[in-house]
């Protein structure tokens, strides 16, 4: 299965600030999603992120406040833009498999990222 | 996002016993099912994926899924202390994206 090495493992932030997160992946992958957990609860999709295209985003997130970049197929960042206390988290990316691979290991997901806003 | 139901915890087995762990979705069309277990501070890691109606064994770990009830659940056999984790089930369908449950916290008492 694909191996993800995701950075920075946290940050505490200014509220009013940005900040980048980015995931590399040790193979070619088509899709590469962006989660987030909030303290307590479970992981909610925030949007996909495909090469050559631009992310899609589920519902309740705009591109304004996390714009995605995914310039190649095995890289891609997620800005948390204009924080607030609200977007203290933890964010995570996820691929589903390696381009060729058969899909019969499930979905890995990078180490995440403890965002703290204060 | 599609709708997965965990039951509520927390569960809390003996050294030894049969934790079970239940989930129910709402997306008829949901075609793969995950169980991931998540350390606290730690990203999830995939325990158990099932496709088919029936059970699937990996050692100790038994999912189990019955499409026409939309139900999936997992039972960890000779539950150890390091079982101790939140247990997240995942759904998903054509789409690709991941549906998790709020997930059930299992503690494995010595």
């Amino acid at each position: 299965s694909a191996v993800i090495s995701q950075k920075p493992s946290r940050d505490i932030c200014q509220r009013g600030t940005s900040l980048t997160i980015q995931c590399q992946v040790d193979s070619q992958v088509t899709m590469m999603f962006w989660y987030r957990q909030q303290p307590g609860q479970s992981l909610t999709l925030i949007a996909t992120a495909n090469q050559g295209s631009e992310a899609t985003y589920e519902s309740g997130f705009v591109i304004d406040k996390f714009p995605i970049s995914r310039p190649n197929l095995t890289f891609s960042t997620l800005t948390v833009s204009n924080m607030s206390p609200e977007d203290s988290s933890i964010y995570l990316c996820s691929v589903e498999k390696a381009q060729g691979e058969y899909s019969n290991y499930g979905y890995t997901f990078g180490s995440g990222t403890r965002l703290t806003v204060v | 996002q599609k709708e997965v139901e965990q039951n509520s915890g927390p569960l809390s087995v003996p050294e030894g016993a049969i934790a079970s762990l239940n989930c129910t979705y709402s997306d008829r069309g949901s075609q793969s099912f995950f169980w991931y277990r998540q350390y606290s501070g730690k990203s999830p890691e995939l325990i158990m994926f099932i496709y088919s109606n029936g059970d699937k064994e990996d050692g100790r770990f038994t999912a189990q899924l019955n499409k026409a009830s939309q139900y999936v659940s997992l039972l960890i056999r000779d539950s150890q202390p390091s079982d101790s984790a939140t247990y997240l089930c995942a759904v998903t369908s054509n789409d690709y994206k991941l549906s998790f449950g709020a997930g059930t916290t299992v503690t494995v008492r010595a």
